[in-house]
């Protein structure tokens, strides 16, 4: 079945940096994208970015631009998501999703807390 | 990128129906057929329950039905059931791979 697993709970302090990884198994990785998202405490989803894992392009949500990567990592059928520059505005759950305009099967959540 | 619209909150009592609309704009509701809905129980991971606008996964329930008209998506749910409380969201694809989400639903069942 698909799964996508992320990577563990992180503690940054202001003006850090934090990388955040979603294993994907039971698919051919590369024909579908990846999609991030994050949840803020009590809040909606914020649609953070989306990448190709067939050729890497990417597109990210217009107030993430400059602070935000997506990568992919295919001969180990993971994504990845680094944000720069932390804020406490940053402290969220952080998913993973498959799909590009439907996000059928999602990651877990990492929890980033910014915090100095 | 604007979020779509959705009420804040919605109630009814077991065996009712209850609506929860999406108004967006002719940029992402109202231009492309790509809306889809999220079922999310606190703490939770969101769970998919429609897709481009009014397909069901198969292991959705056929009391969830999806449609559109014009700038607005809706999601009924028929038959209403203790366990569908929860919170849900509407998202609209908005064009060159971007997608915008609403501000989310919270469906009490009285």
């Amino acid at each position: 079945q698909v799964q996508l697993v992320q990577s563990g709970s992180e503690m940054k302090r202001p003006g850090a940096s934090v990388k955040v990884s979603c294993k994907t198994s039971g698919y051919t990785f590369t024909t579908h994208g990846i999609t991030w998202l994050r949840q803020a405490r009590g809040q909606g989803l914020e649609w953070m970015g989306w990448i190709s894992a067939y050729n890497g392009h990417t597109n990210y949500a217009q107030q993430l631009q400059g602070r935000v990567t997506m990568t992919t990592d295919k001969s180990t059928t993971t994504a990845y998501m680094e944000l720069r520059s932390l804020t406490s505005d940053d402290t969220a759950v952080y998913y993973c999703a498959r799909g590009d305009t439907a996000l059928g099967e999602w990651g877990q959540g990492t929890l980033v807390t910014v915090s100095s | 990128q604007s979020a779509l619209t959705q009420p804040r909150s919605v109630s009814g009592s077991p065996g009712q129906s209850v609506t929860i609309s999406c108004t967006g704009t002719g940029s992402d509701v109202g231009d492309f057929k790509y809306v889809s809905w999220y079922q999310q129980y606190p703490g939770k991971t969101p769970k998919l329950l429609i897709l481009d606008v009014s397909k069901r996964p198969s292991e959705i329930p056929d009391r969830f039905s999806g449609s559109k008209s014009g700038n607005t998506a809706s999601l009924t749910i028929s038959g209403l059931q203790a366990e569908d409380e929860a919170d849900y969201y509407c998202c609209s694809y908005a064009g060159s791979y971007t997608l915008v989400f609403g501000g989310g639903t919270k469906l009490t069942v009285l």
